[in-house]
């Protein structure tokens, strides 16, 4: 059974481009959650999504979108990238009415 | 603001030894409080959690001291083994109803067991 599946591994983008990321997340799970972690520092959360909407919202500006498909699984959309959006992103997934959060390997982004 | 706050920023302990990270937070109504342990290029895996209608949970090497009162929660890792080298996170949570709210993590604690 795979877990939560994130692609690509890492990323090289520069200032002002356009970015997607994806998750797939773990098999029997319905909800996924996307967090940026900077370096040294704790996860922080950007969004979440469950029957294809966005439900809840972390303090991220309208440049950080995101999308999930009919199989569960989404997309993080990044626009007019800055300096400051070079982290690792993290995809978590989990059932609605299960507290237990699975995050996968991350992408690392780097904005040069 | 931070929502949660993790002590020690880095913890050096010798194997065998007694590990503990603490944390705080403010929010009441937080009520679910996980650990996470994360090593170098992978992602943060859910070691053991604890609801406030309990002072203490014990998986394992792995116990969490949870005190209401004084809303701090704490890790303790006993037989601390070099393979438990890695960083910490505490988090917490409130439910929504049908689905878990947001994780709000500290800072992390790097620990290093020494053989």
């Amino acid at each position: 059974d795979a877990g939560v599946t994130q692609s690509p591994t890492h990323l090289i983008k520069t200032r002002g481009q356009q970015v997607t990321l994806r998750c797939s997340p773990k098999s029997g799970h319905d909800t996924v959650s996307w967090y940026q972690q900077a370096l040294g520092q704790g996860p922080q959360f950007i969004f979440q999504y469950y029957e294809e909407e966005e439900r809840q919202r972390g303090n991220f500006p309208d440049r950080f979108s995101g999308h999930q498909f009919p199989n569960y699984s989404s997309e993080l959309n990044v626009n007019a990238l800055l300096l400051g959006d070079s982290a690792l992103y993290l995809c978590a997934s989990s059932e609605r009415w299960n507290e237990k959060l699975f995050f996968g390997s991350g992408t690392q982004l780097s904005v040069l | 603001q931070q929502q949660v706050k993790q002590s020690p920023q880095s913890l050096i302990v010798q194997k065998g030894g007694i590990s503990i990270i603490n944390c705080a937070y403010e929010n009441t109504a937080f009520d679910y409080f996980p650990w996470y342990q994360q090593f170098p290029g992978k992602g943060p895996a859910l070691l053991i959690a604890i609801r406030p209608d309990v002072s203490e949970k014990k998986e394992g090497r792995f116990t969490i001291s949870f005190n209401k009162s004084a809303k701090q929660f704490s890790l303790h890792i006993m037989d601390s083994q070099p393979g438990d080298s890695a960083t910490y996170f505490c988090a917490a949570a409130a439910d929504r109803g049908s689905t878990l709210g947001r994780l709000y993590f500290g800072r992390g604690t790097q620990l290093t067991v020494w053989p």
